[in-house]
């Protein structure tokens, strides 16, 4: 049971270049979100879905963009990459009552 | 809107002292309360959860905690620290069991030999 995965694990971009942070999960959850995590500030969440075709913005959502065409799925895009979005990104599900499942995350360093 | 306060960002325990990590929350409904630790380099890991059954919840690794309704609280102890302990620990809290949870800042525990 793979639970949560990321992908890539580790990557740096370029001002201005665009990426998509990948996220799978294998538990049928409908409920799945982004999160950064930086220092002294716990983790903040960027975006989530309640289902298919259904998303929400979250308390940072600036410069991400999200969709969900399947459970399974749900890709975090950065759209044109800023320092201030050097952070480490963690992805999350939840099936009705439960706690979030996390992958292992994806360390970003935008320069 | 919910939000959760934990006192202190770092606390230092000795090895074998109680440990007591502090969470406070704020909820216009009956909450679902968190905790998790995460260790270097790593994701987060459930420690235990309250879901509205009993107030006292045990959780892995020794760690317990009491949800207080009337203190909105939710503080994490665990009677002896181990050095394994030594890691990141978070508060969250949720409104419901399919809504976002809410996360503090995180309190990084200490275990001194």
């Amino acid at each position: 049971n793979a639970g949560v995965t990321q992908t890539p694990k580790f990557q740096v971009l370029k001002t201005g270049q665009s990426m998509t942070l990948q996220c799978a999960q294998d538990m049928n959850h409908e409920y799945m979100s982004w999160y950064r995590q930086d220092p002294g500030m716990g983790l903040r969440l960027i975006h989530y879905s309640v289902g298919a075709g259904i998303t929400d913005q979250g308390e940072v959502p600036n410069g991400y963009n999200v969709s969900r065409s399947t459970t399974e799925d749900f890709p975090l895009r950065l759209l044109s990459a800023a320092p201030s979005q050097t952070s480490v990104y963690f992805c999350a599900s939840r099936g009705p009552g439960q706690e979030a499942f996390f992958g292992q995350g994806t360390r970003l360093t935008v320069v | 809107a919910q939000s959760v306060t934990q006192l202190g960002s770092h606390v230092s325990v000795s090895e074998g002292a109680l440990v007591l990590l502090r969470c406070n929350y704020s909820s216009s409904v009956p909450p679902y309360l968190f905790w998790y630790v995460q260790y270097p380099n790593q994701g987060l890991q459930l420690l235990l959860k309250y879901t509205s059954a009993a107030t006292l919840v045990k959780g892995i690794n020794g760690f317990e905690a009491e949800f207080k309704k009337s203190e909105t609280s939710f503080h994490l102890t665990k009677p002896s620290a181990h050095m394994s302990d030594a890691a990141e620990y978070f508060c969250a809290v949720s409104r419901s069991g399919n809504t976002p949870l809410v996360f503090g800042k995180g309190t990084r525990l200490s275990v001194i030999a």
